[in-house]
């Protein structure tokens, strides 16, 4: 079974729209960790944000805002006011107490934002 | 500070031949992580180290694949003889000891291998 589920594939949105992007997490571990990576088109993964399964607190960086809610083991990330230089594939992701190092990546969702 | 150092960054080659991809981890990081990208399959991971020793090679496709450490800012992931299906980008990636497992994964800028 997936572990890290992002139903959305693709998303366009015209610059200056605000965007979700959806993560949902499956997880029996009561101690876990979520994490968002971008990848832009040079290809490199952009380390974002990170929770801990104890600390339901959103996080708001900037245009950057991250929303987790064990109740719907979800941890929606979104971005205010767009602009094209947030195009770009973003990973979702979650590692378990029990299984240390390993690190269960979503597949990924494709922003393009239209200028 | 001098984030994950991948070569190359792009190799292209015939099948059969020997690949072999470098990594140099950002230093003090303990553990260094060795991630395979396709469009099919995703991020997948491959092996990975715990200072300098291999921990957990599962994902490692088969016997065609070796990962070596000899040092801790320095790994290898050597493909040999290389095939067709092995074209895909490789990522190297490592992360400090912040208690068990809390720390986020610091990756380099792949290496995008095509094999012909």
């Amino acid at each position: 079974a997936q572990k890290v589920t992002q139903a959305q594939t693709e998303i366009s949105v015209v610059e200056k729209e605000d965007v979700t992007l959806d993560c949902v997490y499956e997880t029996r571990d009561t101690t876990y960790y979520l994490f968002w990576y971008k990848q832009p088109p040079s290809g490199e993964l952009v380390f974002l944000i990170r929770r801990n399964s104890f600390d339901e607190q959103n996080e708001i960086s900037g245009r950057y805002s991250w929303n987790f809610q064990k109740s719907t083991s979800s941890f929606n990330f979104t971005i205010t006011a767009s602009q094209v230089v947030d195009s770009a594939v973003y990973f979702c992701a979650l590692s378990e107490a029990g299984t240390g190092n390993q690190f269960y990546f979503g597949t990924g969702t494709s922003l393009t934002v239209i200028p | 500070d001098a984030g994950v150092i991948q070569s190359p960054r792009h190799e292209v080659t015939e099948m059969g031949q020997e690949v072999t991809l470098r990594c140099k981890p950002i230093s003090g990081h303990d553990y260094l992580f060795w991630y395979r990208q396709t469009m099919m399959r995703g991020l997948e991971l491959l092996i990975y180290f715990n200072n300098n020793v291999p921990i957990d090679d599962s994902g490692m496709p088969e016997d065609r694949f070796s990962a070596k450490m000899p040092n801790a800012s320095f790994s290898t992931l050597k493909i040999q003889p290389s095939e067709p299906r092995d074209s895909a980008v490789y990522f190297c990636a490592s992360r400090n000891r912040q208690g068990a497992n809390t720390g986020e994964l610091f990756f380099g800028e792949g290496s995008r291998l095509t094999v012909l």
